[in-house]
């Protein structure tokens, strides 16, 4: 159980695309999802928080305009890199979790971006 | 601020030597800690978590940790290491925020594994 899918594993674009990330929570119903980046060798940095009908809370220094986050149902959430630079390219992962009183993200297999 | 602080960037044992890997927190309350692993450009798999009770806990993959208060750590362990090891590592303190919790990380520690 809890199994959270993303799609596409990994995608290529020229600059100045936009690019969605799909963010599915495949066998429970994911109230708050979570997006984040890593950069190659480093950590993770949470990008934004999302709850189900409302608006993301983006982390501090993460451009809301660039990073547009979607959560529309309790199973998906959506990350859109839009005008995409070189500089985006990263490897993006969401989580997922339960319940607001639940204490455990359950984590995607992430994808790769790379911007041309 | 809460921050996690893993002071090995690189790891390097023998396979079948025991393994410990540090991680040291910032936190003003009960901490819940994660420790989970990560393949070469894979998710995140949990390998354990601590949320209260046993300061000793048991995972997957033979790994255990074990949540020190007094020195603010919640370091990972592994009697005998094996190849499929090679990973690497992130600590993670899961902070309470607007009704659920976000998750703080590491820096993460590499694991090399000699045959």
């Amino acid at each position: 159980g809890a199994v959270v899918s993303q799609h596409p594993s990994w995608v290529i674009c020229k600059s100045g695309t936009s690019v969605k990330i799909e963010c599915r929570s495949l066998d429970f119903q994911a109230t708050t999802m979570f997006w984040y980046r890593q950069f190659p060798k480093q950590s993770l940095m949470l990008m934004a928080t999302s709850n189900e009908g409302s608006k993301a809370t983006y982390e501090q220094g993460v451009e809301k305009d660039k990073f547009l986050i979607n959560h529309a149902s309790l199973t998906l959430s959506t990350l859109t890199v839009t005008s995409a630079h070189p500089e985006d390219s990263s490897f993006y992962i969401c989580s997922a979790s339960p319940g607001s009183s639940y204490n455990e993200q359950f984590f995607g297999p992430g994808t790769r971006l790379t911007v041309l | 601020a809460q921050s996690v602080t893993q002071p090995d960037i690189h790891i390097t044992v023998s396979e079948g030597a025991s393994l410990e890997l540090r991680c040291n927190y910032s936190y003003g309350a009960t901490p819940y800690l994660f420790w989970y692993v990560q393949s070469p450009g894979q998710g995140l798999q949990l390998l354990l978590k601590y949320f209260s009770g046993d300061t000793l806990v048991q995972g997957i993959k033979g790994f255990e940790a074990e949540f020190k208060r007094s020195q603010s750590s919640f370091n990972l362990r592994k009697p005998s290491v094996h190849w499929s090891d090679a990973a690497e590592y992130f600590c993670a303190v899961g902070e309470p925020t607007s009704g659920t919790y976000k998750y703080i990380f590491g820096t993460g520690t590499r694991l090399k594994v000699l045959a």
